[in-house]
């Protein structure tokens, strides 16, 4: 069965430092999401992404979250400057092409630790 | 806006009882509602959706789902509980626009005793 795979799985970095987490969806899905989830709690909508641009974006998604799709597989978040507060689980999702009644597919996460 | 309300932190249950996980939603027009669980630093998986039809909606490992529409409620229902359903379950609500964001809710987490 098809999968969304998340790259690394877990990141520990120091405050200040830029991340890169990498997605890589489900190869027929369209539309692409990052979530966060904060010590196992609610799970945090960040940005949806579908034709090479951003649908929508939360008010967590500052200036220092940028996604982008580099080679049409894979799908990265990058946090520039890292802060403590961006500790979390952070997912990537995908639907196919109804995004309005497709579930999300997600992928295992990737841990971000920052100290 | 659309948002989504999970009224109970927790709900334990006795194995092979029925269990209830409630769920409450906002959202203007048609309301497209799921929900999904997540196991221990696992991903969240999809257990069944609600887009238009029958207001019982029946899902994955015996899970179903009844949309009212009057009460703004998709609880999620199973008629004999197992204690390998014991996890956290999010119900969840997308909008009809924009980027189609899934917003869900803080998570109920079942507890099922042996």
């Amino acid at each position: 069965e098809p999968e969304v795979t998340q790259t690394p799985s877990h990141q520990v970095t120091q405050m200040g430092q830029e991340v890169i987490l990498r997605c890589v969806p489900i190869s027929n899905h369209l539309y692409f999401y990052w979530y966060r989830q904060i010590l196992g709690q609610k799970v945090e909508f960040l940005v949806s992404f579908y034709n090479n641009e951003i649908s929508e974006k939360s008010e967590i998604f500052d200036d220092q979250f940028s996604v982008e799709r580099p080679d049409g597989s894979n799908f990265t978040l990058k946090i520039r400057s890292t802060k403590l507060e961006d500790s979390a689980m952070y997912f990537c999702a995908s639907t196919p092409g109804l995004p309005n009644t497709g579930e999300l597919f997600f992928g295992e996460g990737s841990r971000l630790t920052v100290l | 806006a659309q948002s989504v309300a999970q009224p109970e932190d927790q709900v334990n249950v006795a194995e092979g009882n029925p269990l209830t996980v409630k769920c409450t939603y906002s959202v203007s027009g048609n309301p497209y509602l799921f929900w999904y669980v997540q196991y221990p630093n696992r991903g969240l998986q999809f257990l069944l959706k609600y887009i238009t039809g029958d207001n019982l909606v029946k899902g994955s490992y015996g899970f179903e789902a009844e949309f009212n529409k009057s009460q703004t409620s998709f609880h999620l229902k199973k008629p004999s509980a197992l204690v390998s359903d014991s996890a956290l379950y999010f119900c969840a609500v997308r909008g009809n626009t924009g980027g189609f964001k899934t917003i869900f809710g803080a998570g109920t987490r079942l507890f099922v005793k042996a």
